[in-house]
């Protein structure tokens, strides 16, 4: 198993480009999120979704939009990037809260983005 | 007072020596607490929960004071390998998650 994969790993940008990150995972997980991590922030969460075609907002869901079309994947789509959005993006997937083990996400290896 | 503080350290300790970290939180309504492990440019990883009742693995013992609102992760005979970043983490819904900044351990030959 694969795991959680991301693409693509490294990306540079200009401002007001856009781009979509793709995010995989195989173990069959309900839950998948988006989150940005930043130098003295921590993880913050972008969007989430707790099934196929459905999406929600995290803490910091501006200038971002999301779209889970199938199970498994996540997509995220930057419409026009700015440098404020210069970070590592990680994915991240779980199991649904029904499920005893659902606290453990799962995370994609990170997406490096440069926005200049 | 922000949700979650941890000490960034750096931490630069001796194999061997014994090292503990706290994390405190302010929503009084968390439920679960994880600690998660992050090696330099890479993802997280789940190192452990923290339990009520306090938890151990192997080298490794996690506890959790609600009065106090802290969870503590406490790391014995450490070896050059447990050289990361670790990571405080509490939920109080299935899409309410909290990352703290983390606190970085070296640790030195």
């Amino acid at each position: 198993n694969a795991g959680v994969t991301q693409t693509p790993k490294f990306r540079v940008l200009k401002t007001g480009q856009s781009m979509t990150l793709l995010c995989a995972q195989d173990m069959n997980h309900e839950y998948m999120y988006w989150y940005r991590q930043d130098p003295g922030m921590g993880l913050r969460l972008i969007h989430y979704s707790v099934g196929e075609g459905t999406t929600a907002k995290g803490e910091v869901p501006d200038g971002y939009n999301v779209s889970r079309l199938k199970k498994q994947n996540f997509l995220l789509g930057l419409e026009s990037a700015a440098p404020s959005q210069t970070s590592v993006y990680f994915c991240a997937s779980s199991y649904s809260v029904e499920r005893q083990s659902y606290n453990e996400q799962f995370f994609g290896p990170g997406t490096r983005l440069t926005v200049l | 007072r922000k949700e979650v503080e941890q000490d960034p350290g750096p931490f630069n300790v001796p194999e061997g020596a014994t090292v503990a970290f706290n994390c405190t939180y302010s929503n009084s309504a968390s439920q679960s607490f994880f600690w998660y492990r992050q090696d330099c440019r890479k993802e997280p990883k789940l190192l452990m929960s923290v339990y009520s009742s306090g938890n151990e693995d192997g080298r490794f013992t996690a506890q959790l004071n609600r009065a106090s609102q802290y969870i503590s992760l406490l790391i014995r005979d450490s070896k050059l390998s447990d050289s990361a970043t670790y990571l405080c983490v509490f939920k109080t819904s299935y899409d309410k998650v909290i990352f703290g900044p983390g606190t970085s351990l070296s640790v030195i030959p």
